[in-house]
């Protein structure tokens, strides 16, 4: 079964702190991708990757940055946190080369910025 | 521009009844399309799928309809039971594994 793992599950931070999420997959996935869901908003891409040392943009990369140092390992990076960061964030990992890979998600990240 | 569309927002059914989500889409290139279930406090997880050479899949209670002149396709739920109250995710994507989900559906089955 596809494990994907996220960590910290909660996290508070201070504005203009700076946060990182860590995501770890064990199923040997090419693919990684982070999401952030708030109300009303579904899920929006933040970054991608499509191994290691990639990273690509996806809808909303405003104000984060991602790192993909192995295949197994995806970070999301907040340099300079703000309130409007705060929401649900969700790693996902997917198999590259078939045209209709799964996505199998993490648990989440809840994280608030004050 | 919001690629894909859901509705209704939320919904809610008795048990026993069929719920029906629906979603919409932008891009007539999009040629698969998955359907993920979220329970609160996890990650969104498969349900169904469905590829675009085809007008309807079925898994047990859960059916897709595909109407592609349309660009829209809706998620049967038979004999809905309380524990399928989640939030349902139409998604779509082409053949480099980018999905695009919409905004989700809240279902909420009373016993």
């Amino acid at each position: 079964e596809a494990a994907v793992t996220q960590s910290p599950r909660n996290k508070v931070a201070v504005t203009g702190g700076k946060v990182t999420l860590s995501c770890n997959q064990t199923n040997n996935h090419n693919n990684m991708y982070w999401y952030r869901q708030d109300t009303g908003h579904g899920l929006r891409l933040i970054h991608y990757s499509y191994g290691a040392g990639s990273t690509e943009k996806g809808d909303i990369p405003d104000g984060y940055k991602a790192s993909r140092p192995s295949q197994e390992n995806f970070s999301l990076i907040l340099e300079l946190a703000t309130p409007s960061q705060t929401s649900v964030y969700f790693c996902a990992s997917g198999d590259a080369g078939g045209a209709h890979a799964e996505q199998f998600f993490g648990p989440g990240t809840r994280l608030t910025v004050l | 521009q919001q690629q894909v569309r859901q509705s209704p927002q939320s919904l809610t059914v008795w048990e026993g009844e069929t719920a029906i989500l629906n979603c919409s889409y932008e891009d007539s290139t999009f040629n698969y399309f998955p359907w993920y279930q979220q329970f609160p406090g996890e990650g969104p997880a498969l349900l169904i799928s469905i590829r675009s050479v085809s007008d309807k899949k079925e898994d047990g209670r859960f059916t897709i309809f595909f109407n592609k002149r349309e660009k829209k396709l809706s998620l049967h739920i038979t004999d809905s039971q309380p524990g399928d109250s989640a939030t349902y995710f139409c998604a779509a994507s082409e053949s480099n594994n980018r999905i695009f989900f919409g905004d989700g559906t809240q279902l909420v089955v009373k016993p």
